[in-house]
This record gives C-alpha cells, structure tokens and sequence, in this order.
C-alpha cells in the first residue's frame, strides 16, 4: 500500500546535539512538507519542497535544514540552533498543485521529538 | 495574517446528534481548496473531506458535510449521528495556490469530546 513512513516514532536527545527526522513516501508525490505541532497552536509550515532539490522555508523554518535529493525522501535535521525543539513532527505529501487541486495532503503517524 | 481560524477550542456533543464545527477563511486568491482532518490522540491526520472553491454543491462524505458559504468566507464541518469514535481534534485547513508556492495552512483545531 502507498503511504508515508515517518520514523523513528518516538526520538529522544540531548540539548545541543542536531537530530535527523525521516520522512520516505511512496506515493509519487512532488511535494512533500514538514509540520511542527504543539499543543494549542496547530500545525506550523516548517519546509516544504515541490521538485527534486528544491525546498522553501516556511512559517518556522529557524533552526531546521532539510533536503530533498530524492523524490520519495525529505528527511529534516533538527538542529541546536532551534530553542524550543520537543514537539510533535509531522511529514506530509501531495500531488502538485496543477494536478488536481483537490488533491489533499497525505500524513505520515509522525515523529514525537524530546529534548533535554 | 491568520488564514485559518477556528473559534471552538472544545465542543461537546451527545452520541448520535449532529454538531457544527467552525472554520472562517482569509484569501484574495479566487481559486482554493478548503479540507477538514481529523486526528485522534494516536496522532495520525486523517482527511475527511474537501471543497473547492468553485464547486456550486456543499461537499459530503458519509456522516460529513461542510457547510460552504463562499461570501462568509465559512466552510462549518457538519458530523451527523455523532459516535463515540468521533472524539478527536478536528483541522480546518486551505490549500493556497495564489503565491509561488503550494502551501496549506491551518487551523488552530477544535477537540470534540463526543459524550455517550
């Protein structure tokens, strides 16, 4: 079946260290994003990218890098650089824009980063 | 600027009747989509349902229907004969294709406590 994988579920580190988040879909999606969620606020735009070795910054990009060298991955690198990293990650993927616009976003079950 | 906003941090409903969600939208752009997930405590983000912004028909889907009024800005999730399963936090969210980018954004959720 066609999905999303987001691993690992649960991730724990310590402050100052940078820390990899994976995100592979099989979809054949271009687009692909990256969600911080924490409680009360949403879901936040960190990255996204629509082609291959492409990627814009979002909402809350400070902190973060990502990369896209495959269409099925955009990992996300959690850097030391981010002040307050523990919260609820998510990755998602889509069709492009053009093609259709009803074309939702498909999630992966996350990955829930701690930090301390 | 806020795109999304939902006004019900919390709702309560009796099992097997029906309850509105709200949503309200900002954009200037005259093609959008509006989508509603749904996502229990595992986590997950589950789409329910869509609309275009074009589309003359409210959409539904099974026990969903979004109440679409396009001069109000509003697109309301209806649930009907409410279950115990519903309980959940429940996304607005609109796709934005107006700026160079194929960007989604959300809202804050609304937790829905179904009550037997």
């Amino acid at each position: 079946d066609g999905g999303i994988t987001q691993s690992p579920k649960y991730l724990f580190r310590k402050e100052g260290q940078n820390v990899t988040l994976s995100c592979e879909q099989n979809l054949n999606h271009d687009a692909m994003y990256w969600y911080r969620q924490d409680p009360g606020q949403g879901l936040r735009l960190i990255y996204y990218s629509q082609i291959v070795n492409d990627f814009q910054k979002g909402d809350i990009a400070e902190g973060y890098s990502v990369s896209r060298e495959k269409k099925e991955s955009f990992p996300l690198t959690v850097t030391s650089a981010q002040k307050n990293p523990t919260a609820f990650y998510l990755c998602a993927s889509s069709m492009h824009r053009a093609n259709p616009d009803n074309s939702p976003l498909h999630f992966g079950n996350g990955t829930r980063l701690t930090v301390t | 600027a806020q795109k999304i906003t939902q006004t019900q941090p919390g709702m309560f409903v009796q099992e097997k009747e029906a309850v509105t969600l709200d949503c309200t939208y900002d954009t200037s752009d005259p093609s959008y989509g509006l989508f509603w997930y749904k996502q229990p405590s595992s986590g997950e983000m589950i789409f329910l349902i869509y609309q275009g912004s074009y589309d003359q028909q409210n959409a539904t889907e099974g026990r969903y229907s979004l109440n679409f009024q396009k001069a109000r800005k509003s697109a309301n999730l209806v649930i009907s004969a409410s279950q115990l399963g519903d309980s959940a936090m429940y996304f607005c969210a609109m796709r934005d294709t107006s700026n160079t980018g194929n960007q989604f954004y959300f809202g804050t959720g609304t937790s829905l406590t179904v009550i037997p």
